[in-house]
């Protein structure tokens, strides 16, 4: 089935700075590839998405993009601020198993 | 508008016992989904229901059952409980099939001495 490997598990920055985060994924059939953010003790949140037909999307201080090529796509985030201290989960979809699968998290942290 | 809610938010089970979560959607959703996250494990699926009528496994149904009482609701059961199921439980929903946003509950956190 589709497997989903996602990395650093931890990344640490400081603000202002850039933080990247990279995730591949196995099967070149999928075509929806969804970030969520995770506050400690709260739900995931969906922060932004991408689909096969687009290599880029952005969104103010957030960014994804997607080469099929290679099976990756990766979350940029810019002048990172301490609320941006979560972790994160990326995800990618089959189309005909009707359902995400999950990348195992990165745990960013912005120190002030 | 709710969105997701789940019951309870927090249980307390010995081994054997049995439990079922709750979880409903108010956003006329088709889909809905129960996850499970464990610490490095990120969210692993259980099972889901595409639509009204239907549920199917995901990665790791054993020791769980669910029902999909109408379009609103999506239960699951664990019939024996076992330490190994400790964990925090997510109940998701989204539109129509899974490339849609999912819409996560806040969560039932269990824990199975």
């Amino acid at each position: 089935g589709e497997n989903v490997e996602q990395h650093p598990s931890t990344l640490s920055v400081q603000e202002g700075d850039s933080a990247v985060i990279k995730c591949t994924y196995s099967d070149s059939a999928s075509n929806y590839f969804p970030w969520y953010k995770q506050e400690l003790g709260k739900r995931p949140q969906l922060i932004i998405d991408i689909r096969s037909n687009v290599g880029e999307k952005k969104d103010q201080r957030i960014a994804v993009t997607l080469n099929k090529t290679a099976k990756h796509f990766s979350l940029h985030i810019t002048e990172t601020q301490p609320e941006d201290s979560a972790v994160y989960f990326c995800a990618a979809f089959r189309p005909g198993f009707q359902k995400l699968v999950f990348g195992t998290g990165t745990r960013l942290l912005v120190s002030p | 508008n709710a969105g997701v809610t789940q019951t309870p938010k927090f249980q307390v089970l010995k081994t054997g016992q049995s439990m079922t979560l709750q979880c409903a959607q108010d956003m006329n959703h088709n889909s809905m989904y129960w996850y499970r996250q464990d610490p490095g494990m990120g969210l692993r699926l259980i099972y889901y229901s595409a639509s009204e009528g239907t549920t199917d496994k995901g990665e790791v149904p054993n020791g769980y059952n669910v029902s999909r009482l109408n379009k609103r609701e999506f239960s699951l059961r664990l019939e024996s409980a076992a330490p190994s199921q400790t964990s925090v439980y997510f109940c998701a929903s989204s539109i129509g099939q899974a490339q849609e946003t999912q819409y996560f509950g806040p969560g039932t956190r269990l824990l199975v001495l």
